[in-house]
């Protein structure tokens, strides 16, 4: 299992430009959440998803989008991009049920920069 | 919401012991845990606590105190490769997603 994959590992967008976060898991997991993590704090939940075609926003949305068209993959898109926006983002799965329940499984992350 | 409180740095000296603590409160618990976090790199699992009392596995152990709202992970015979930072993160009951702390960067020195 490659676990939760995540690309591009890096990128640095313009002001005002849009881009989106790939994020793939093979664990068949139903939960899928993104975060993000600025330098030297914990992580902020930007949206979840209890399965495809569910979604729901966490305590930092504004400014990014989801979909969920597969239990696979929980892209995440940023429109109009600004520098507050700088981040690490992390996408993470975990599982409904089973003995690891709920335990979170991160992808590598994504360093963005916007200039 | 959950409000989770860990020291923000600890530094400690190879081969010594460390113990990170954790309080929370929260309206209803699941369990607490314990993420490690290399510089760069993604959180990994070390431990899950839904009980009172001690969880060991290996250099690494996890205690939890429902009734305190406290919980600290031990980390003994310190090695270099521990340098990183140690999310704690609180299950509240009625949710699957988890809160977590700002983490705690323990420092080992030579």
């Amino acid at each position: 299992n490659a676990g939760v994959t995540q690309t591009p590992k890096f990128r640095i967008l313009k002001i005002g430009q849009s881009m989106t976060l790939q994020c793939t898991q093979d664990m068949n997991h139903n939960y899928m959440y993104w975060y993000r993590q600025d330098p030297g704090m914990g992580l902020k939940l930007i949206y979840y998803s209890v399965g495809a075609g569910i979604t729901d926003k966490g305590e930092v949305p504004n400014g990014y989008n989801v979909s969920r068209s597969t239990t696979e993959d929980f892209p995440l898109r940023l429109e109009l991009a600004a520098p507050s926006q700088t981040s690490v983002y992390f996408c993470a799965s975990s599982d409904s049920t089973g003995p690891s329940y709920n335990e979170q499984f991160f992808g590598p992350g994504t360093r963005l920069t916007v200039l | 919401g959950q409000n989770i409180d860990q020291p923000t740095e600890m530094t400690a000296t190879e081969g010594a012991i460390v113990q990170i603590n954790c309080t929370y409160q929260t309206s209803g618990f699941n369990g607490l845990f314990w993420y490690q976090q290399h510089a760069g790199e993604a959180p990994t699992f070390l431990s899950y606590n839904v009980l009172d009392g001690l969880e060991e596995k290996g250099r690494f152990s996890s205690f939890l105190s429902r009734s305190k709202g406290y919980s600290y992970l031990l980390l003994k015979e310190l090695q270099m490769k521990d340098s990183a930072s140690y999310l704690c993160a609180v299950w509240p009951s009625n949710d699957y997603k988890l809160s977590f702390g700002a983490g705690t960067t323990v420092t080992v020195r030579a």
